[in-house]
């Protein structure tokens, strides 16, 4: 298995643009989940989805975050529009429940907004 | 609201010596624990995963205990190498209970460096 694939590996933007991560699952797990790493704040989890229904999106900061998982092969994290403070790590993640539950995390997306 | 606390923060050791790093959390009622490890730039890579009914698990040189009731987890590295220097995380997973039962809480890390 390739593991959760994401890209791109790097992003940089200007302030205002729209950025669109995404997001490669491993192949039957039944989770996904986007998570964003900060010196400041370390890893946050920001929205999950189960069966591609989000679950529980109360990290999305903003209204300007949101994210998608159209099938149960691909998910997108999207900025509109973006800000400085936006620049971080973001991360996905797989799981499958009935396996222990154990997270495989992706190599991340480094954002800057410039 | 569950808070995991890792350890020293940073440790730094000679090549070949056995270290224990430690991770705290001040909710017992966990599914799980994971440490992973990550390197400079890279993203988590799984170590070691314990079952909140398990005591410990061993992979290689790497043994991982939990003790739930103290809410505390160590993570074992005997024989350390170079190669071993990275950040060490440990997260853990609430047990169901009708929330957000899959939101892992992470501590901070544990950046260790191994001397050559």
């Amino acid at each position: 298995d390739a593991g959760v694939i994401q890209s791109p590996r790097h992003e940089v933007t200007e302030m205002g643009q729209e950025v669109t991560l995404r997001c490669k699952p491993i192949s039957g797990h039944d989770y996904l989940f986007w998570y964003r790493q900060t010196m400041m704040r370390g890893l946050e989890l920001l929205i999950y989805f189960n069966n591609n229904v989000p679950i529980d999106d109360s990290g999305m900061p903003e209204d300007r975050f949101s994210a998608k998982m159209p099938n149960a092969s691909f998910s997108t994290l999207k900025i509109q529009p973006s800000e400085p403070r936006d620049s971080a790590v973001y991360f996905c993640a797989s799981s499958l429940q009935g396996k222990g539950g154990g997270y495989t995390f992706g190599s991340g997306t480094r954002l800057t907004v410039v | 609201k569950q808070e995991v606390t890792q350890i020293p923060a940073a440790l730094s050791v000679p090549e070949g010596e056995n270290l224990v790093l430690n991770c705290s959390f001040t909710d017992s009622a966990i599914y799980n624990l994971q440490w992973f490890r990550q390197d400079p730039g890279k993203g988590l890579t799984s170590l070691l995963l314990i079952q909140s009914s398990q005591r410990e698990q061993t992979s290689g040189r790497l043994n991982a205990s939990l003790d739930k009731s103290s809410g505390r987890s160590t993570l074992y590295i005997a024989a350390s190498q170079p190669g071993d220097s990275a950040t060490y995380l440990c997260a853990v997973r609430p047990r169901p209970s009708g929330g957000s039962n899959y939101k892992l809480t992470f501590g901070k890390g544990t950046l260790l460096t191994v001397n050559p």
